[in-house]
């Protein structure tokens, strides 16, 4: 299947600062891509859309100035954490699609001290 | 609307056994219904998806049933390994956009 890779795998930053977060597809091109937030034990949540080329639409309850999005070109999207928060370490996960099938990166692990 | 159930949360099964997951879901615009396999730590893996103009769909070990009716559809796992040992989420949405993921199943395979 189509191979989309993220970086870090995890970081941990101090309570203030912004973590950028790179999703890349590695062998297609991608228009739109998807970040998700998954807490430990829990499910998967779309937080929002990422466009190349445009705005990123973001979910119900997701701040966008919290989330930043950028999809400058069809291989790169990424997610910066603004002023990250202990409430704001997750596993962060994005995904992309490619011949009608969904795939995902390996994931980010965000720790906030 | 937008939920998609699944179930049980947790599953125990000898090693060579069957087994077997189910979801449920309410959009009936969904038309893509993939299963993930998730490790600790790892981001989900795609183990096999379907589309609802088919109702069976088997890779290997795996096979989803898909019933469209009654808009359910299940995972089923032949000759359990314990390298099967993981977290599988069931998932739904329209043309591969926004997936809505069920809760989770953990399945342990005992040797």
């Amino acid at each position: 299947g189509a191979v989309v890779s993220q970086h870090p795998s995890w970081v941990i930053c101090k309570s203030g600062t912004s973590v950028k977060i790179e999703c890349r597809s590695l062998d297609f091109q991608a228009t739109t891509m998807f970040w998700y937030r998954q807490f430990p034990k829990q499910s998967l949540m779309l937080m929002a859309t990422s466009n190349e080329g445009s705005k990123a639409t973001y979910e119900q309850g997701v701040e966008k100035d919290k989330f930043l999005i950028n999809h400058a070109s069809l291989t790169l999207s990424t997610l910066t954490v603004t002023s990250a928060h202990p409430e704001d370490s997750s596993f962060y996960i994005c995904s992309a699609s490619q011949q009608a099938e969904a795939f995902f990166g390996q994931g980010t692990r965000l720790t906030v001290v | 609307q937008q939920q998609v159930k699944q179930s049980p949360q947790s599953l125990i099964v000898q090693k060579g056994g069957i087994s077997i997951i189910n979801c449920a879901y309410e959009n009936t615009a969904f038309d893509y219904f993939p299963w993930y396999q998730q490790f600790p730590g790892k981001g989900p893996a795609l183990l096999i998806a379907i589309r609802p103009d088919v109702s069976e769909k088997k890779e290997g070990r795996f096979t989803i049933s898909f019933n469209k009716s009654a808009k359910q559809f299940s995972l089923h796992i032949m000759d359990s390994q314990p390298g099967d040992s993981a977290t599988y989420f069931c998932a739904a949405s329209f043309n591969t956009d926004k997936l809505i993921f069920g809760t989770g199943t953990r399945l342990q395979v005992f040797p």
